[in-house]
């Protein structure tokens, strides 16, 4: 069974801090993606990533910023956490040449006060 | 550009009866199309995909879409709802490489 795993379920963070959001997978996958899901809003998209190294952009990549070091390991920073980065950050993988099965992590919820 | 509409933000239907969770999309390309389901406190699952193959998509639990052309519709059916079937639905577009755009999301109520 492909596993993503995200290093926390919850989190409280204060408005300011840096915060980091890790995300591993276990099955040699290419790509990688950060989500953002909000109620009545679905998920959006923040950044991708095609290979060690490599980011994309999404839809809303303002406030965060990624690092992909390891091909397992894809990590979503919020540089300077604002309360509108309220939400559950959803993390996921897929192989390069199949682009319909992409693997989900169990989400983030992060909460900044 | 790609987008996708579900037009239904909320579906309550009594166990046992048939369920019907409507998605309309538009694309560019041709589109690929998928179904995932979100339990509470899970992450998403897929569902079933259409990949330019067979119209009529099989997917796990009893779930399958049709894909319409004509109609740019690609609804969500069940002929009978099971409580565990409750959760959140989303229908997604996939109409070129690497991109991806997801629904807002259809939350479907079983009730007993």
């Amino acid at each position: 069974d492909v596993k993503v795993t995200q290093s926390s379920r919850y989190l409280v963070k204060r408005t300011g801090e840096k915060v980091f959001l890790e995300c591993v997978q276990d099955m040699d996958h290419e790509n990688m993606f950060w989500y953002r899901q909000d109620p009545g809003l679905g998920l959006r998209l923040i950044y991708f990533s095609y290979d060690v190294k490599m980011k994309e952009k999404g839809d809303i990549p303002e406030g965060y910023s990624v690092s992909r070091e390891k091909k397992e390991r894809f990590s979503l920073i919020l540089e300077s956490a604002s309360t509108n980065q309220t939400s559950m950050y959803l993390c996921a993988s897929r192989p390069r040449d199949r682009y319909y099965e992409q693997y989900f992590g169990p989400g983030t919820r992060l909460t900044v006060t | 550009a790609q987008s996708v509409t579900q037009l239904d933000s909320h579906v309550s239907v009594s166990e046992g009866t048939p369920v019907l969770l409507r998605c309309n999309y538009s694309s560019s390309y041709s589109p690929s199309l998928f179904w995932y389901v979100q339990h509470p406190n899970k992450g998403l699952q897929l569902l079933l995909k259409y990949t330019s193959a067979a119209t009529l998509v099989k997917g796990i639990n009893g779930f399958e879409a049709e894909f319409k052309k004509s109609e740019t519709s690609f609804h969500l059916t069940k002929p009978s709802a099971h409580m565990s079937d409750a959760a959140e639905y989303f229908c997604v577009v996939s109409g070129g490489y690497q991109k991806v755009t997801f629904g807002t999301g259809t939350k479907l109520q079983v009730i007993p």
